[in-house]
């Protein structure tokens, strides 16, 4: 399966700040990446789903201006979530999907504290 | 709506076999996942069914019966570090996956 990766792996922010999260397809090329956030002891939520070199589609409730997500290669996507507030604390994950296959391989996600 | 179930929590013992069910009403299917999720990490993927029958993988196989809407995950020779939650998720027919809740499963020695 494809390796993916996520950076930062963990980060703690103040309330106010900006933060950016990176997922890279080390071996794969991802045509399509999706962003999903996880509360505890719940399922992962999908927020968007982004495909290279066109603009993420956004589900229902998430805020697109507050969620910025870019895709501008075929290995590499970024989530910046913009002025963190204390809900937004979250476990990120990033996941991978080829045009060829339907299965999704997946980042080993971004726990992100907001102070 | 679309709507995926599995029990929330269950409990085996070392060296047994456990049956994880999950059945699911979604809008279209084009495939069923599991995944395996230790705390605190994200999901490993298990196996993929999208034809009805039994796949077997080593210690874990999974089964899915299109026309119930239902498939299971048995993992056999249950090991401590089985100890985890199992996700099923369904790719809809938009190609989305739509998750079930989980299921915690707690392994005994």
């Amino acid at each position: 399966g494809a390796v993916v990766s996520q950076h930062p792996s963990r980060v703690i922010c103040k309330s106010g700040t900006s933060v950016k999260i990176e997922c890279r397809s080390l071996d794969f090329q991802a045509t399509t990446m999706f962003w999903y956030r996880q509360f505890p002891k719940q399922s992962l939520m999908l927020m968007a789903t982004s495909n290279e070199g066109s603009k993420a589609t956004y589900e229902q409730g998430v805020e697109k201006d507050k969620f910025l997500i870019n895709h501008a290669s075929l290995t590499l996507s970024t989530l910046t979530v913009t002025s963190a507030h204390p809900e937004d604390s979250s476990f990120y994950i990033c996941s991978v999907q080829s045009r060829e296959a339907d299965e999704q391989f997946f980042g080993p996600g971004t726990r992100l504290t907001v102070l | 709506g679309q709507n995926i179930d599995q029990p929330t929590e269950m409990t085996a013992t070392e060296g047994a076999i456990v049956q994880i069910n999950c059945t699911y009403q979604t809008s279209g299917f084009n495939g069923l996942f599991w995944y395996q999720q230790h705390a605190g990490e994200a999901p490993t993927f298990l196996s993929y069914n999208v034809l009805d029958g039994l796949e077997e993988k080593g210690r874990f196989s999974s089964f899915l019966s299109r026309s119930k809407g239902y498939s299971y995950l048995l993992l056999k020779e249950l090991q401590m570090k089985d100890s985890a939650s199992y996700l099923c998720a369904v790719l809809d027919s938009n190609y989305q996956l739509i998750w079930g809740a989980g299921t915690k499963l707690i392994i005994k020695p």
